[in-house]
């Protein structure tokens, strides 16, 4: 699976949009970029997946670039309860294929 | 939330003790998963199973074994714990199709002295 580099933290206030980066320069034409959360010591949250297409969900956007070498989360309306590690993984689909997690984005959003 | 409960959420045993963490998962999903987490690290796979008796190793797989007897269960055994192995373990499911997406336990807090 392709390596992914995510800046280590980032601030948000709430109510903003908070836009999450993510480069997965490596990427292979059947992998799919995935997001994930985890919150404090929780288990890690499914957010959303895309291969190529913009991606809208209940949670949050994706939006891919054209050369699928990059990817930016979007959660359009930060709340205090988005404050969170964010995983930006790129993997292929169909099959029991391990999620390889980084260190993700340290998502701090403040009041 | 996806049904998926782990036992015991916190453990603290001695070292050279054998232990055994529960996944128990309520969804009938084909693909169970067992990952560690420890501090300046993201979660590490240490094995994963894809059906009943079937399981296979991860990247960290040393020093654990699995065992998968039924659908919804997936059990985690440390022959003689080490203090290496102090960490939070984390159970995960997928159905191993369409979009696969994993749902995570809660977790167990595992601490050996």
């Amino acid at each position: 699976d392709a390596k992914t580099t995510q800046p280590p933290s980032m601030d948000c206030a709430e109510g903003r949009a908070a836009n999450l980066p993510c480069n997965h320069s490596t990427i292979s034409g059947n992998e799919y970029v995935y997001w994930y959360r985890q919150i404090h010591s929780q288990g890690p949250q499914y957010i959303i997946h895309g291969l190529k297409n913009n991606e809208t969900n209940e949670m949050a956007s994706l939006i891919i670039t054209e050369d699928r070498k990059s990817s930016t989360l979007i959660l359009p309306h930060a709340t205090l309860r988005d404050t969170a590690v964010y995983y930006c993984i790129v993997r292929t689909t169909g099959t029991a294929s391990k999620l390889t997690f980084g260190t993700g984005t340290r998502l701090q959003v403040t009041l | 939330d996806a049904g998926i409960t782990q036992s015991p959420r916190h453990k603290v045993t001695e070292t050279g003790t054998p232990v055994t963490l529960r996944c128990h998962q309520t969804e009938n999903h084909r693909y169970m998963y067992w990952y560690r987490q420890d501090p300046g690290h993201g979660l590490r796979l240490i094995h994963y199973s894809y059906g009943v008796k079937d399981t296979d190793k991860g990247e960290v797989s040393d020093g654990y074994s699995v065992s998968r007897s039924k659908t919804e269960d997936f059990l985690l055994t440390l022959e003689s714990a080490t203090s290496s192995q102090t960490s939070v373990y984390f159970c995960a499911i997928s159905t191993g199709t369409g979009s696969d997406e994993q749902y995570f336990g809660p977790g167990t807090r595992l601490t050996v002295t």
